[in-house]
């Protein structure tokens, strides 16, 4: 398809147990980033990747959360030992650079609930 | 990067053109207008961004005031499907917190039969 695709569209799982999303972007996109919704509330920033420089890590709430990204691919957010408060809508977005006028495009996230 | 600030919540009539207007009054010179919206259990869509000129894309057109301190996002024919909340938000590219989008309470648009 044209547009950002993430996968699953919805994850319920146990408290405890470790959660991959993964996420496809535009193709030529060389930046990806992946945000946090909570009901209710706005975005909340957790990686960015531009190409093959180090990511920007600084928005990830604890160790619990990691991402990686191949080349200018799929990337995949996980969280380990999940808890209830890691229950939200988990967005990704990219775009043709990081740094530059262009716009973000973002898929319909992942809505992921902790019971 | 410039706050914006927003009304709350807007009505329109379905076919009539849908004015929302944003205020960012402190935006710099090199600050980009970008305009995005949310409809419900989907991720935020891009509409629309601009500098100085006004702009126009199939979905809407931006109008910039010449002193930049205030845009006006133009729905021109407002359907149901454009029910949404809209975000104005100003950013700096070129800098490393272009990556951090950070979205404000928006306008809720209601769009009415």
């Amino acid at each position: 398809g044209a547009g950002v695709s993430q996968s699953p569209s919805n994850k319920v799982t146990e408290k405890g147990k470790d959660v991959e999303l993964r996420c496809d972007p535009i193709s030529g996109h060389t930046a990806l980033y992946w945000y946090r919704q909570r009901l209710g509330q706005g975005l909340e920033f957790l990686i960015y990747f531009q190409g093959n420089s180090a990511p920007d890590k600084s928005g990830l709430p604890s160790d619990r959360f990691s991402a990686e990204r191949t080349g200018e691919s799929v990337s995949t957010l996980t969280i380990q030992r999940t808890q209830q408060e890691d229950s939200a809508v988990y967005l990704c977005a990219s775009s043709l650079r990081a740094i530059s006028n262009q716009p973000q495009h973002f898929g319909d996230g992942t809505r992921l609930s902790i019971l | 990067d410039a706050k914006t600030t927003q009304p709350p919540s807007m009505d329109c009539a379905e076919g009539r053109a849908a004015n929302l207007p944003c205020n960012h009054s402190t935006i710099s010179g090199n600050e980009y207008v970008y305009w995005y919206r949310q409809i419900h259990s989907q991720g935020p869509q891009y509409i629309i961004h601009g500098l100085k000129n006004n702009e126009t894309n199939e979905m809407a057109s931006l109008i910039i005031t010449e002193d930049r301190k205030s845009s006006t996002l133009i729905l021109p024919h407002a359907t149901l499907r454009d029910t949404a909340v809209y975000y104005c938000i100003v950013r700096r590219p070129l800098t490393d917190s272009w990556g951090k989008l950070q979205f404000g309470a928006g306008t809720q648009v209601v769009v009415t039969p």
